[in-house]
């Protein structure tokens, strides 16, 4: 079974460009995340969907972010533009159910790596 | 903002030794988990302990919880050069769906 799958693993750009990264999540998983991982610190939820509906965006910056998911399977998430503190690597997860009273197991893509110059 | 806290930020110890981790966190929780990363991948689920748990092992894991002081402790038995990574916990919050991670604990077996 094919993990979660980040596209790209890599992105160099300068500060004031726009930047989108892609994520397909595992088949069949409702709930899908979006986190970004600082150097050195853990990852920190920036929005949280269930199905095609954005439940939880409330850490996103919502200035210059934006983030989709159509269809509720593949999600896409935008910085326009970015600035030098973007950089980071943003982390997709997704996971089979997520309830109020069982948030269960989340499975990582690898992460795309977002560096600003 | 981040709920855990990982203690020690920093371990480093000889292949077969035993390496302990532990987690603070602050509100009330559902379960706690912990993750693994290796430097430049994503994180991979290694254990789920849920409130109403104190103790749960799997293969070399053994992970504790304290709701009363709310932390946990993760504990490799007989490392390996191969459990070189970060670790994190990772806590799912009465009422709330999501996982908050902490800083994480960077652990290096040495060979």
């Amino acid at each position: 079974e094919a993990g979660v799958v980040q596209s790209p693993r890599y992105k160099i750009i300068e500060k004031k460009q726009p930047v989108a990264f892609w994520c397909n999540p595992i088949s069949g998983h409702n709930t899908l995340y979006w986190y970004r991982q600082n150097l050195g610190q853990g990852p920190e939820l920036l929005i949280r969907y269930e199905n095609e509906e954005a439940v939880d965006d409330s850490q996103l910056p919502k200035d210059r972010f934006s983030a989709e998911r159509l269809k509720g399977v593949d999600s896409t998430l935008k910085i326009q533009p970015a600035e030098l503190g973007d950089s980071a690597v943003y982390l997709c997860a997704s996971s089979l159910d997520s309830t109020a009273s069982n948030t269960g197991e989340l499975f990582f893509g690898e992460g795309s790596r977002l560096t600003v110059l | 903002s981040q709920q855990g806290e990982e203690d020690p930020q920093a371990l480093s110890i000889q292949e077969g030794e035993n390496a302990t981790m532990n987690c603070s966190y602050k509100t009330s929780i559902n379960n706690l988990q912990w993750y693994r990363q290796n430097s430049g991948r994503g994180l991979v689920h290694l254990i789920l302990i849920r409130s109403n748990e104190r103790e749960k092992h799997s293969g070399r894991l053994r992970v504790t919880l304290d709701t009363s002081k709310k932390s946990s402790s993760l504990l490799i038995t007989a490392s390996r050069a191969a459990d070189t990574a970060s670790y994190f916990c990772a806590t799912a919050k009465t009422g709330a769906n999501n996982l908050f991670f902490g800083t994480g604990t960077r652990l290096t077996v040495i060979p």
